[in-house]
């Protein structure tokens, strides 16, 4: 079982560059979320889909688009990258959003960006 | 508010047991979650409670909580350098589709 699984695992940009982080799930789970890491901060909400076709800002969404491609697929993208942006961003998804409330997010490994 | 805390670090010595703290400031949390992430690793979820128990055992975790003082914890017996990890506490509430975090408590074991 795969999982959450995000692509790529390593990126280093350069400001004002762009790009996207793949994020996949095969648990059919209806909500997904990214989330960025950072030391001290614990982590962080950017966006989250609670259901195909829907997506919400989190905490931290400025700088940050997101499609929720269908049910497994939720990607972020970075339009114009950021020093302050370096972190690292991990995907995750649930069954919240659907009949249970008892529903844990599943992670993927995270992607690890460095933006110079 | 959305605050979920932690402290940041706790240092044990193997074998004796490791309590670590988490307190939260909405009343209408459902569920509480304690995550565990390893170096180089996404989160993975370790055990929860809801919010109408007061205790969950399983295995060598202990989780206590006190929703009068909004106070939640992980106690771990016997700890093991394999625990060596960042620990999370969280909370979902049942008007909301997302979950919050703790910045994390990073749990050290010296010999």
């Amino acid at each position: 079982n795969a999982g959450v699984t995000q692509t790529p695992k390593f990126q280093v940009l350069k400001t004002g560059q762009s790009m996207t982080l793949q994020c996949a799930q095969d648990m059919n789970h209806n909500s997904m979320y990214w989330y960025r890491q950072d030391p001290g901060m614990g982590l962080r909400l950017i966006y989250y889909s609670a259901s195909e076709g829907t997506t919400d800002k989190g905490e931290v969404p400025n700088g940050y688009n997101v499609s929720r491609l269908n049910k497994r697929e939720f990607s972020l993208r970075l339009e114009s990258a950021a020093p302050s942006q370096t972190s690292v961003y991990f995907c995750a998804s649930s069954e919240l959003g659907g009949s249970s409330y008892n529903s844990p997010l599943h992670f993927g490994n995270g992607t690890r960006l460095t933006v110079t | 508010g959305e605050d979920v805390e932690q402290s940041l670090f706790l240092s044990v010595r193997e074998g004796d047991s490791s309590v670590i703290n988490c307190t939260y400031t909405d009343s209408s949390s459902t569920y509480l979650y304690w995550y565990k992430q390893e170096p180089g690793a996404g989160l993975q979820l370790l055990t929860y409670i809801f919010s109408n128990m007061d205790m969950k055992q399983d295995q060598r975790l202990t989780v206590l909580l006190n929703k009068k003082d909004k106070h939640l914890s992980l106690r771990i017996a016997d700890t093991q350098t394999g625990d060596s990890a960042i620990y999370f506490c969280a909370e979902t509430r049942s008007s909301a589709s997302k979950i919050i975090f703790g910045s994390g408590t990073r749990l050290s074991i010296r010999p």
